[in-house]
């Protein structure tokens, strides 16, 4: 069965600076889609970035991009000048089948 | 705005209650998605429809059932309530790609 990983439960970035969230997955599937989602304090579920396992380049959104490693089943979100609004958790996700597998999430503090 | 619509947005009950959670889709979506959340959690996959079959199901108790009717919206039906039920609820919905729009959840108070 297909796995997500976060394995840090709250990272602190000073505001303006970058940072990067991780995220590792298992599956035995060749073509799938990989998702970043964030949840702010109002609880929305917000689509930041989704990466195509069969595309070679890193997806990237404004201020976000990623760092696919197919071979090594890893897929991390880098955050390039944070903003205060960023502050929410983050949650790395697998589709499967149309089916969404979740990490446990990220918390993500900006110190002003 | 995700253009997913969920009600009611807060739901306070007793344990043994049933309550029903109610989503309408965005314009022209044929997939719904449900979704439990508990306490700073991630999220768990429920069950999913697809123009008013269903399509899959996930860790969905016996005690709970949805259906996705004609005009495309869906209801969660949860029944015999426990404290553990309570939860953020969410419902997603997708056209024919597979990025899921959210709702903004219902939050489920179990007393």
């Amino acid at each position: 069965a297909q796995t997500v990983t976060q394995s840090q439960p709250e990272m602190s970035v000073q505001e303006a600076e970058t940072v990067t969230l991780s995220c590792t997955y298992d599956t035995s599937e060749s073509d799938y889609y990989l998702f970043w989602y964030k949840q702010p304090p109002s609880r929305q579920m917000i689509l930041v970035i989704r990466q195509e396992a069969y595309k070679q380049q890193n997806a990237t959104e404004n201020r976000f991009s990623v760092n696919f490693q197919k071979a090594a089943k890893s897929f991390s979100l880098k955050i390039s000048d944070s903003q205060l609004g960023d502050a929410a958790m983050y949650f790395c996700a697998y589709d499967s089948n149309y089916q969404l597998i979740w990490g446990a999430g990220t918390k993500l503090i900006i110190k002003p | 705005d995700s253009g997913v619509t969920q009600t009611p947005k807060h739901l306070i009950t007793a344990t043994g209650q049933r309550v029903t959670l109610r989503c309408s889709p965005r314009s022209g979506d044929l997939s719904v998605y449900w979704y439990q959340q508990s306490l700073d959690q991630g999220l768990q996959f429920l069950i999913q429809y697809y123009n008013g079959e269903e399509r899959a199901k996930g860790n969905i108790l016996e005690r709970f059932s949805a259906q996705q009717f004609p005009d495309l919206h869906s209801e969660l039906n949860l029944s015999s309530l426990e404290l553990g039920d309570s939860a953020l609820y969410f419902c997603a919905s997708s056209a024919s790609g597979n990025i899921q729009y959210f709702g903004a959840g219902t939050r489920l108070s179990v007393l």
